[in-house]
């Protein structure tokens, strides 16, 4: 987990909330994404970025958000509009993003988001 | 399309026992593998990847894996399992079809070691 921070570690959400989800690494990767795990479905991708200032949606985008204004701050939003957001979020980053490398993608520790 | 499979849900043995966890894909073109492990409530650590070489490559904690190209396989390996093993184990395949680095995981394995 080392270098990348996730908070908060459990979070809880009334329906019809936004919350945000804070990620953020100190290994000065280019690369950052954002994964939804829910058991026995292994880890879904929701948005990724390769750069800063862009992002793209993932496998399952919709009822999410995410800005890339700094290099090192991935920050997810779940909307009112996410049905089913009960999930343990993780964030992950790699050195480029790209499929020309080898790079390795390190993930943070987990964030659990329970809707009330 | 390319996708990753993991055939077992759960995998017991015990201490002191080998172990094999395992992961069979389907890409395009040359893939790129990894197997990563996930303790309770944890994020994901990363074990070990095979890139291109020989086929036997060895990770963290004492896990190796071994690459199968005529059996589209990549199995976790451990000559001799310790309790704390014990844990949810995924396997991954870069996706080659678009030019990021995304990666397409198995549904998991969880691996229980039995004293």
């Amino acid at each position: 987990d080392g270098g990348i921070t996730q908070s908060p570690k459990y979070l809880f959400r009334k329906e019809g909330q936004n919350v945000t989800l804070s990620c953020e690494q100190n290994l000065n990767h280019d690369a950052m994404y954002w994964y939804r795990q829910d058991p026995g479905q292994g880890l879904r991708l929701i948005y990724y970025s390769q750069i800063v200032n862009d992002f793209q949606k993932g496998d399952i985008a919709e009822g999410y958000s995410v800005s890339r204004e700094k290099k090192e701050s991935f920050p997810l939003t779940v909307t009112s509009a996410q049905k089913n957001p009960t999930a343990f979020y993780l964030c992950a980053s790699s050195i480029t993003g790209t499929k020309y490398g080898t790079d390795t993608q390190y993930f943070g520790p987990g964030t659990r988001l329970t809707v009330l | 399309a390319q996708s990753v499979a993991q055939p077992e849900d759960q995998v017991n043995v015990a201490e002191g026992n080998p172990l094999t966890v395992k992961c069979t894909y389907s890409v395009s073109g040359n893939p790129y593998l990894f197997w990563y492990v996930q303790y309770p409530n944890r994020g994901l650590q990363f074990l070990l990847k095979y890139i291109t070489g020989d086929n036997l490559v060895k990770g963290s904690y004492g896990f190796e894996a071994e690459f199968n190209k005529s059996q589209t396989s990549f199995h976790l390996k451990k000559p001799s399992a310790l309790v704390s093993d014990s844990a949810l184990y995924f396997c991954a395949v870069r996706d080659e079809s678009s030019n990021t680095g995304k990666l397409i995981f198995g549904q998991g394995t969880t691996l229980q070691v039995k004293p």
